[in-house]
């Protein structure tokens, strides 16, 4: 069983629409973190929220911590054919490894 | 700073063979992982070093896995006896603190 859901499991949209992913457990997290990852390639980070409540924004991305330290959201505003991909979050519960959740992966059409 | 290094970066075997991968961490970095992932899937914890220690293993990590890091720089996992369900993507990652962790491409074992 996977510790992190992630919704939706499959996204695809028109080029300049807006989304938003959800990644969700009932274990508490002291950071989390959102990777990209590309066919062929290993995640490459985005970002790490680490306070509950935080928002952090990355150019069009904008990520949300929840206040609980539970869950994350990641939205996307404008989406653009490069920001194809499959989306990752991990969660960090002070252990040796990073939970992953089951991914989201998001195809924009230009 | 060249990155994360997998090799190979391809492998193709038959099952009952052995398989071995290695990951060159960015030098600096202490912390090493290794992780599975399979097609639609996020990736799988398999085993952790710091320096040379491997400090955690997943019981995902059967007795045909094995992982070192004989000096504390690159690693090796190999695969006894591999199955078709081992089939996958085999990522390293490497990192200095916990909230960065910096992936190479993997190694996509296929069993035949």
């Amino acid at each position: 069983t996977q510790l992190l859901e992630q919704s939706p499991q499959f996204l695809s949209i028109q080029e300049g629409e807006n989304l938003t992913v959800y990644c969700n457990s009932s274990s508490v997290f002291s950071s989390l973190q959102w990777y990209r990852q590309e066919p062929g390639e290993g995640p490459v980070l985005l970002v790490t929220v680490v306070t509950g409540g935080e928002v952090k924004k990355l150019k069009r991305l904008t990520f949300q911590f929840g206040d609980a330290r539970k869950d994350s959201s990641l939205h996307i505003t404008a989406a653009q054919p490069g920001d194809t991909g499959l989306y990752l979050c991990a969660g960090d519960r002070s252990g040796n490894q990073f939970y992953f959740g089951t991914g989201t992966s998001l195809t924009v059409i230009p | 700073d060249t990155g994360v290094s997998q090799n190979p970066r391809h492998k193709i075997t038959k099952r009952g063979q052995n398989v071995t991968f290695r990951c060159d961490p960015i030098s600096e970095h202490n912390r090493l992982y290794w992780y599975r992932q399979t097609l639609g899937q996020g990736p799988e914890f398999l085993t952790y070093f710091q320096n040379e220690a491997q400090l955690e293993k997943s019981r995902l990590l059967s007795d045909r896995f094995s992982a070192e890091r004989p000096k504390g720089s690159f690693s090796t996992l190999e695969i006894q006896r591999t199955e078709q369900g081992d089939s996958a993507m085999y990522l390293c990652a490497s990192s200095l603190s916990r909230e960065k962790l910096f992936f190479g491409s993997g190694t996509q074992l296929s069993v035949l």
